[in-house]
């Protein structure tokens, strides 16, 4: 069982860029999100979803897009990278929503550089 | 929105020190979560906590919603329990957006 898989683990991106982070999970989860972590700020929440085809923003949406076409993928694209987008990425999924009190996986993250 | 501190910032312990961990909260919230980032990178889902007290091994969790914060306890660490322990929470009435606190740095000395 592979669990929260992302790819790729580590990127730089000259600025102006796009690019896709891929998230996949194999445990038929209904939730999943996406989260950026930067030094001093803990997690904050980019974009989310409660099931194929439905998502919608979190805390920081600008600058990225998402879609939910199957319930095990949900990719994160950068439409023109700039270096505030430089951060770790977190794709993390749960059987139901986030106030259901199912446990919450993460992927392993994905390290990202604008230049 | 919701304000989430969490108490202390940095803590140093020695291997077998007991430590509690404090996450205020500034609104009533219905779902409140503890995970531990390793030093790898790596997030665990601890505990689903909005109230009550629950035990998972060393580990030990308890919530007070009607006073707005949660407590983390660990007792006898280990050099593994070192990482970042952020608390998260999800505001009554609100949408699925959890939030986070800053986070707080645990390190155990063997």
């Amino acid at each position: 069982n592979a669990g929260v898989t992302q790819t790729p683990k580590f990127q730089v991106l000259k600025t102006g860029q796009s690019m896709t982070l891929q998230c996949a999970q194999d445990m038929n989860h209904e939730y999943m999100s996406w989260y950026r972590q930067d030094p001093g700020m803990g997690l904050r929440l980019i974009h989310y979803s409660v099931g194929a085809g439905i998502t919608d923003q979190g805390e920081v949406p600008n600058g990225y897009n998402v879609s939910r076409s199957t319930t095990e993928d949900f990719p994160l694209r950068l439409l023109s990278a700039a270096p505030s987008q430089t951060s770790v990425y977190f794709c993390a999924s749960s059987l139901l929503w986030t106030g259901s009190g199912n446990t919450i996986y993460f992927g392993e993250g994905s390290w990202l550089t604008v230049v | 929105g919701i304000q989430v501190e969490q108490s202390p910032p940095d803590l140093i312990l020695q291997e077998g020190a007991n430590s509690t961990l404090r996450c205020n909260f500034s609104d009533s919230v219905n779902n409140l979560q503890w995970f531990h980032q390793n030093p790898w990178g790596q997030l665990i889902n601890l505990f689903y906590i909005p109230s009550g007290t629950k035990q998972n091994g060393r580990l030990s969790a308890t919530t007070v919603a009607t006073e707005r914060y949660s407590l983390l306890y660990i007792s006898s660490s280990q050099t593994t329990d070192s990482g970042v322990y952020f608390c998260a929470v999800i505001l009554q009435g609100g949408s699925e957006k959890l939030v986070f606190g800053k986070g707080m740095k645990l390190t155990v000395n063997p």
